[in-house]
C-alpha cells in the first residue's frame, strides 16, 4: 500500500531558529502534498498545497515567507519553519496520493511532527 | 471554512456495542471520506464514498451518504478497545487531480473494555 514517511516525529528548537520537516512517498510518486497543522483536541487545517517543480499554494492567512515549502522531487516535499516562535509549537502533518487518485482511494498521512518551540 | 460538522464530537461505548457517527456539509461534493486518527499520530484513511453511492461496506465499518440532506454517517459495528481514536470526516470537491479535503471537527470515541 501508499507509504508517506514523515521525519522528524518530534522536535525542540529554540526560538529564532528554523526547523525543517520532511514528507516523503515511498513507494509511489506525487505530484502534489499537503501540509497540515492541527492544534490539540482540533481538526486539521490545511496550510498550503506542496506542487511538484512550482511554487506551493497557500491557504489564506498562512505567511508563506514563514512556512517555506519546496517540492524538489516526485517523492519528497519538505516543510521549513523559519524563525520559529512559540505560537509557531503544533502537530504538523502532510498527506499526498499518487496522481488522479486521491479521489478514488483517499489519501496517505505521514506520521505527523510534534513541533515544540521554546 | 469548516466544511464537515461530525456529531456527537464525543462518543463512549462499550466494547461490543456499535458506534455511530455523523457528518454534515455544505457545498456539493466529488466524494467524502473518512479517516481515523490514534492520540499524537498522522490519520488512517478509512473509507471513500462517492456522491452517486448511498452505502458502502468495508468489514466492520458501514458508510452511508444522503447527498440531499448532506450528510454522511459511519456506523463500526462491534466495536473494540482498539476502535478508540479520533474520526474526521473530509469532503473532496474535485474529480480526478488530487484536490483539497476540507475536514470536520471530529469525535473523540472511547470504546470501554
Amino acid at each position: 500500500g501508499a507509504v508517506v514517511s514523515q521525519h522528524p516525529s518530534w522536535v525542540i528548537c529554540k526560538s529564532g531558529t528554523s526547523v525543517k520537516i520532511e514528507c516523503r512517498s515511498l513507494d509511489f510518486q506525487a505530484t502534489t502534498m499537503f501540509w497540515y497543522r492541527q492544534f490539540p483536541k482540533q481538526s486539521l487545517m490545511l496550510m498550503a498545497t506542496s506542487n511538484e517543480g512550482s511554487k506551493a499554494t497557500y491557504e489564506q492567512g498562512v505567511e508563506k515567507d514563514k512556512f517555506l515549502i519546496n517540492h524538489a522531487s516526485l517523492t519528497l516535499s519538505t516543510l521549513t519553519v523559519t524563525s520559529a516562535h512559540p505560537e509557531d509549537s503544533s502537530f504538523y502533518i502532510c498527506s499526498a496520493a499518487a496522481p488522479g487518485q486521491g479521489g478514488w482511494r483517499g489519501y496517505t498521512f505521514g506520521s505527523g511532527t510534534r513541533l515544540t518551540v521554546v | 471554512s469548516q466544511q464537515g460538522e461530525e456529531d456527537p464530537q464525543a462518543l463512549s461505548i462499550q466494547e461490543g456495542e456499535n458506534a455511530t457517527m455523523n457528518c454534515s456539509y455544505k457545498t456539493s461534493i466529488n466524494n467524502l471520506q473518512w479517516y481515523r486518527q490514534n492520540s499524537g499520530r498522522g490519520l488512517v484513511h478509512l473509507i471513500l464514498i462517492r456522491s452517486n453511492e448511498r452505502e458502502k461496506h468495508s468489514g466492520r465499518l458501514r458508510v452511508t451518504l444522503d447527498t440531499s440532506k448532506k450528510s454522511s454517517s459511519l456506523l463500526i459495528t462491534a466495536s473494540r478497545a482498539a476502535d478508540t481514536a479520533s474520526y474526521f470526516c473530509a469532503t473532496d470537491p474535485d474529480t480526478g487531480a488530487n484536490s483539497k479535503l476540507t475536514f470536520g471537527k471530529g469525535i473523540t470515541l472511547s470504546v470501554r473494555p
